[in-house]
């Protein structure tokens, strides 16, 4: 099966200006969640996703971050305006949801690696 | 969710079982230890998990001290392409909003040629 899929892998700005990151989950994963991973550090939740509905969304920085996953199915991040302090990589996972009795792992995207400038 | 300890690096020999220890003293009854890694510029990867059972699977066994105190991830003969950050997790389940997963910083596993 495809895995988790996100774009862009790569992306420059200059500070101040709104970035976009789409991310499309593995097809009948109903949970989806993006995280923030800083160099060196481990992927921080930002927010999570039970098919439509964001539940947890308490790490998010909601003054300039925002998060839509319209339908259920594929999510965008987006941050307006970006900061210096933004620059990290950007991973989505899914996972498939439901209740117990399976480890209901998480399946990560490669990210996108944001540079704020 | 209880914190949980590694060291930051360790290197292993290709061929050779690599034994990664996660110290999680405050680990609860009902929580699961989940073992996940990343390679470099990939995201992570699941590995294994295990609640009180030593478990194994295609990629790695886990074994769980009778306290659940601590526990080792082996990857039981190391390639060039297991060099990754590994990281041990404790999770309370997967509901809800146990279903979260937090990361420390892992250990950098580098296996040499």
């Amino acid at each position: 099966e495809a895995g988790v899929v996100q774009s862009p892998r790569y992306k420059i700005i200059e500070k101040k200006q709104p970035v976009a990151f789409w991310c499309n989950p593995i097809s009948g994963h109903n949970t989806l969640y993006w995280y923030l991973q800083n160099l060196g550090q481990g992927p921080e939740l930002l927010i999570r996703y039970e098919n439509e509905e964001a539940v947890d969304d308490s790490q998010l920085p909601k003054d300039r971050f925002s998060a839509e996953r319209l339908k259920g199915v594929d999510s965008t991040l987006k941050i307006q305006p970006a900061e210096l302090g933004d620059s990290a990589v950007y991973l989505c996972a899914s996972s498939r949801g439901g209740r117990g009795g399976r480890s209901d792992e998480q399946y990560f995207g490669p990210g996108t690696r944001l540079t704020v400038t | 969710d209880a914190k949980t300890t590694q060291p930051p690096s360790m290197d292993c020999a290709e061929g050779r079982a690599a034994n990664l220890p996660c110290n999680h003293s405050t680990i609860s009854g009902n929580e699961y230890v989940y073992w996940y890694r990343q390679i470099h510029s990939q995201g992570p990867q699941y590995i294994i998990h295990g609640l009180k059972n030593n478990e194994t699977n295609e990629m790695a066994s886990l074994i769980i001290t009778e306290d659940r105190k601590s526990s080792t991830l082996i990857l039981p003969h190391a390639t060039l392409r297991d060099t990754a950050v590994y990281y041990c997790i404790v999770r309370r389940g997967t509901t809800g909003s146990a279903r979260q997963l937090t990361f420390g910083s892992g250990t950098q596993l580098t296996v040499l040629p």
